[in-house]
C-alpha cells in the first residue's frame, strides 16, 4: 500500500513563530487532506489539497503532486495550534485514506 | 449546520460485555467510515459502507461488526471487548465520488475495564 511519512514527528514552538510540516507519499494520489487533531480527539479538516496551494488565515498548504510531497505552513503560531497534525492520502478513488503518523506540535506562550 | 455526530462521547464497558457505538450524519453522504485510533497512533480504518455495500479491511478483527440501517446512521458493534480494544473510535463520511473530502465526527473514547 501507499506509504505516508511526516516530518518532523515532534515540534516545540514559541508563540508567534512560524513552522513548516512536511508530508511525503510514495505514489500518485487523488486525494490529500491535512487534519488537526485537537486535545479532545476530534479531527478537524484543514485542507483538501491533492495539488496546488491553498491558504486559510494563518495556515497554508502546498502539494507538489509530481514530486509526491505536501507542506503545511503555520505562521504566527498560537497556543491553540497545539495538537497533532495528520496528513492523509487516497490513491485510486477507493475511498480509503492512508494516514501518516502525525506531527505533534506544542506551542508555548 | 450539517455535521457528523457520535454518541456517546465516552463509553465505559466491561471486558467481554458487548457495546455499540453510534454515528449519524446530516450531510447525506454516501460513504460512512469507522476508524480506530489508539493512543499516540494514526487512525486505522476498520471498515466502510458505500450506501449499503459493506467493505471490511482485511485486518479488522471479527470481533468488530457494523450496521448501516439507513443513509444517516451507522453503528459499530464490538461483540466481546478486550482490554486491547480501548481506543478512540472515529466515524467519518464522504460523498463517495473518489478523491473527495472526509469529514470526521468528534469520536467516542472507549474504556474497557
Amino acid at each position: 500500500g501507499i506509504q505516508v511519512e511526516q516530518s518532523p514527528p515532534d515540534l516545540i514552538l514559541q508563540e508567534g513563530a512560524n513552522s513548516t510540516l512536511r508530508c511525503n507519499f510514495s505514489d500518485s494520489v487523488n486525494n490529500l487532506q491535512w487534519f488537526h487533531q485537537n486535545p479532545w480527539g476530534q479531527l478537524i479538516n484543514l485542507f483538501y489539497i491533492p495539488s496546488g496551494t491553498k491558504q486559510n488565515g494563518r495556515l497554508s498548504a502546498t502539494t507538489v503532486a509530481t514530486e509526491r510531497y505536501s507542506l503545511l505552513y503555520i505562521s504566527s503560531s498560537q497556543t491553540t495550534d497545539s495538537g497533532v497534525y495528520f496528513c492523509a492520502v487516497e490513491r485510486g478513488g477507493n475511498n480509503r485514506l492512508a494516514f501518516g503518523k502525525g506531527n505533534q506540535v506544542v506551542v508555548i506562550p | 449546520d450539517a455535521m457528523v455526530i457520535q454518541n456517546p462521547r465516552y463509553q465505559v464497558t466491561q471486558f467481554g460485555k458487548p457495546v455499540t457505538l453510534s454515528c449519524s450524519q446530516t450531510l447525506n453522504h454516501n460513504v460512512m467510515y469507522w476508524y480506530q485510533q489508539k493512543s499516540s497512533q494514526a487512525p486505522k480504518l476498520l471498515f466502510h459502507y458505500y450506501d449499503k455495500d459493506f467493505n471490511n479491511e482485511a485486518d479488522t478483527p471479527d470481533n468488530f461488526q457494523s450496521r448501516r440501517p439507513n443513509t444517516s446512521f451507522c453503528f459499530l458493534d464490538i461483540r466481546s471487548p478486550g482490554l486491547g480494544d480501548a481506543a478512540m473510535y472515529l466515524c467519518a463520511t464522504s460523498r463517495g465520488t473518489g478523491g473527495d473530502t472526509q469529514y470526521f465526527g468528534p469520536g467516542t473514547r472507549l474504556t474497557v475495564l
